[in-house]
C-alpha cells in the first residue's frame, strides 16, 4: 500500500496564479484533510471532509478550495496565490470515528514569489 | 492562550541519553493525547495514542499524560541519532467539527 501520497512534491508560483494539489489514498479512509505548515504556527487545518462529495472548512479556509469527488482523492486549489500562502502542505486521511488515527502524505512545498 | 503550547526546541542530547518532550494544553477536556514524529522534510508519522490519564509504554518510548496538571509527556530513553526529528503532540478537540490541535513541535537533535 502507498498510504497517502501527494502531488507535486515541490512548486514555484507568481503570485496570481492558481494551481491544485493532490491528494490520494488507498487505505478506504471516509475522512480526508488538508494543513498547512508554517515555522513556529504547528499544523493548521484548511479544510476536510468526511466523505466523498463533502466538504468543510477547517481554521484558516481563506483563499483555498476542495473538492472531495472520489473517495480517494482530495483535492486543493488556489485561485489566486499569494506570497502567504508560501508553504508546506499536508494531506492526511483517516477512519470515519473522530478519534481515528490520521495518517499523513509527505507533503508538497510550495512558494508563491 | 494557545490550546496546545510546546517548547520549539532546539534540544540537543549525545547519544544514549535519556529524552524527555513536553506539552500543556488549557482544555480539561481533552482525553485523547498523540505524538507524531516527523523527519526532515517528510510528513508526520503517529508515534504514540493515549487516551486519559497515565502511561503508555512501546519499546525505548513512553507516553505519560497528567491530567492534573494537564502536562503530556513523551520519554525516549537510549536515544539514539536516528530518533534526531521534530516530535509533535496533538490533542482532539471536543468539538462537533473533527479537528486534531497540535503543538508547534520540538526539534530534537540526537549526537552521536
Amino acid at each position: 500500500n502507498a498510504g497517502v501520497t501527494q502531488t507535486p512534491k515541490f512548486r514555484v508560483l507568481k503570485t496570481g496564479q492558481s494551481m491544485t494539489l493532490l491528494c490520494a489514498q488507498d487505505m478506504n479512509h471516509e475522512y480526508m484533510y488538508w494543513y498547512r505548515q508554517d515555522p513556529g504556527m504547528g499544523l493548521r487545518l484548511i479544510h476536510y471532509s468526511v466523505g466523498e462529495g463533502t466538504t468543510a472548512k477547517g481554521e484558516v479556509p481563506d483563499g483555498y478550495n476542495v473538492s472531495r469527488l472520489k473517495k480517494q482523492n482530495f483535492l486543493l486549489g488556489l485561485e489566486s496565490a499569494a506570497p502567504s500562502q508560501t508553504s508546506v502542505y499536508f494531506c492526511a486521511s483517516s477512519n470515519s470515528r473522530r478519534t481515528d488515527t490520521q495518517y499523513f502524505g509527505p507533503g508538497t512545498r510550495l512558494t508563491v514569489l | 492562550q494557545k490550546e496546545v503550547e510546546q517548547d520549539p526546541g532546539p534540544l540537543s542530547v549525545p547519544e544514549g541519553a535519556i529524552v524527555s518532550l513536553n506539552c500543556t494544553y488549557s482544555n480539561s477536556a481533552f482525553q485523547y493525547f498523540m505524538w507524531y514524529r516527523q523527519y526532515s522534510r517528510k510528513g508526520p508519522e503517529l508515534l504514540m495514542y493515549t487516551y486519559s490519564s497515565g502511561n503508555k509504554e512501546d519499546g525505548r518510548f513512553t507516553a505519560q499524560v497528567d491530567k492534573s496538571s494537564k502536562y503530556i509527556s513523551l520519554f525516549i530513553r537510549d536515544s539514539q541519532p536516528s530518533d534526531s526529528a521534530t516530535y509533535l503532540c496533538a490533542t482532539i478537540s471536543t468539538s462537533g467539527t473533527y479537528k486534531y490541535i497540535f503543538g508547534t513541535g520540538t526539534r530534537l537533535k540526537v549526537l552521536a
